[in-house]
């Protein structure tokens, strides 16, 4: 059971706005920045925003996110195909000492 | 350009060891935290271990506690992580990622496969 919680499954049509959602706590989410990773099929993770709404070099300006206390969200809007992917968010946790990590969301492109 | 190449992995039995090593270039390795991250099949991201840029501060996971041990070498551009008293449930993709303080990993590496079973 992962310490942040997501939403298993998420699907939009191409053009599409959605958005997925990464709620956790006070040690987390509420006190600290967030990561959303891209997975693609077989491959690693791939870093998607940082620090809760920049997004690194190289990631289109259709992904953005954003925080509110202890939750967090991705939105990812003019939908593509390649979108196709699982989705993770992460942050630090002060009680546990380490990063943890939402179980993922998968997105599919109708 | 940022890289990191894990080897290491394989098949090894229950209550067995193996030791990972992740070789780092195009940044200055001895200026990040670095970290391991593993996930096991068809599952979720699971922090392994953390190591700070001299080694002096390290964190674990609970579950890995006693068992696993990260190192780094920043004269080799290396990070490390030695795994002893396997377990089937330690069967997965052993990720290697660059990290700051107090923040989840940015670049990852492709990541290793360990099998543990018998």
């Amino acid at each position: 059971q992962s310490v942040l919680t997501q939403p298993p499954s998420a699907s939009g049509t191409p053009g599409q706005r959605v958005t997925i959602s990464c709620s956790g706590s006070s040690s987390n989410v509420g006190s600290n920045t967030v990561n959303w990773y891209q997975q693609l099929p077989g491959t690693a993770p791939k870093l998607l925003i940082y620090s809760n709404n920049q997004r690194p070099s190289g990631v289109p300006d259709r992904f953005s996110g954003s925080k509110s206390g202890t939750s967090a969200s991705l939105a990812i809007s003019g939908l593509q195909s390649e979108d196709e992917a699982d989705y993770y968010c992460a942050a630090w946790d002060d009680s546990l000492n380490g990063p943890v990590f939402g179980g993922g969301t998968k997105l599919t492109v109708l | 350009q940022v890289q990191l190449v894990e080897s290491g992995g394989g098949l090894v039995k229950p209550g067995g060891s193996l030791r990972l090593s992740c070789a780092a270039s195009g940044f200055t390795f001895s200026d990040y935290y670095m970290s391991w991250i593993r996930q096991a099949p068809g599952k979720g991201l699971e922090w392994v271990s953390y190591i700070s840029s001299s080694g002096s501060t390290i964190y674990y996971a609970d579950s890995v506690k006693g068992r696993f041990t990260i190192s780094r070498d920043n004269a080799k551009n290396s990070l490390y992580l030695q795994m002893n008293s396997l377990r089937a449930e330690d069967t997965a993709v052993y990720y290697c990622a660059r990290a700051k303080q107090l923040v989840p990993p940015g670049i990852w590496g492709q990541g290793t496969t360990v099998t543990v079973s018998s």
